[in-house]
């Protein structure tokens, strides 16, 4: 399985841009990246995935470099409802045995 | 469609005891799993079952059981509780395919304490 790094927390306020760096420098050729998002006392929410390139949803968009040993996960003009904690994982899309790290909290701020 | 559903919510167990963690999904995905996550930890995967009658571990198996006979219910067994199973459980389903986003869906979770 890819070890991801991304940081421990990062603090924002309402209506910047939130940008999460996720490093993965062993990712296999066969890995897709995934970010879940955690309110407190509920479980993940799938927010976006991607292969390369770019991919943007409703929620957020996501960036791979070619190289794709990194990830940024971009939230938009983000509000005090984002206030989360975000996962980056990486892996094939059927790998069952897919793990979250300690995830990056993120607080928003009026 | 309810979802990942789990109960009970809240439960205290006393150290020996044994209890069920119950979890089903209506969306017919034959992948489900069962996470523990501790406080300022991300969640690590206990047992997962890719269908009706297929169980495997993950990370942290031991202390726990599992067994799938219906593709909809995925119980979690605890034989003995210690306390370092105090925790907080999710289950989650998702659709095996492989193909395409392959999203989790994730219950509300279950807060067990252990005395």
């Amino acid at each position: 399985l890819a070890k991801t790094t991304q940081p421990i927390s990062m603090d924002s306020y309402e209506g910047q841009e939130v940008n999460i760096t996720c490093s993965h420098n062993n990712i296999a050729t066969n890995d897709y990246i995934t970010w879940y998002q955690q309110f407190p006392s509920q479980g993940p929410r799938f927010i976006i995935q991607g292969y390369k390139t770019k991919v943007t949803n409703e929620v957020a968009s996501l960036f791979i470099p070619a190289d794709r040993k990194s990830s940024t996960l971009s939230l938009p003009r983000v509000s005090l409802s984002d206030t989360a904690v975000y996962y980056c994982l990486v892996g094939v899309v059927y790998d069952y045995k897919l793990s979250f790290g300690a995830g990056t909290t993120v607080t928003v701020r009026a | 469609n309810a979802g990942v559903t789990q109960t009970p919510k809240f439960q205290v167990l006393k150290t020996g005891q044994s209890m069920t963690l119950q979890c089903a999904q209506d969306m017919n995905h034959e992948y489900m799993s069962w996470y523990r996550q501790d406080p300022g930890m991300g969640l690590r995967l206990i047992h997962y079952s890719v269908g009706a009658g297929i169980t495997d571990q993950g990370e942290v198996p031991n202390g726990y059981n599992v067994s799938r006979s219906t593709t909809e219910d995925f119980p979690l067994r605890l034989l003995s509780a210690a306390p370092s199973q105090t925790s907080v459980y999710f289950c989650a389903s998702s659709y095996s395919l492989g193909q395409g986003e392959d999203t989790q869906y994730f219950g509300p979770g279950t807060r067990l304490t252990v005395l």
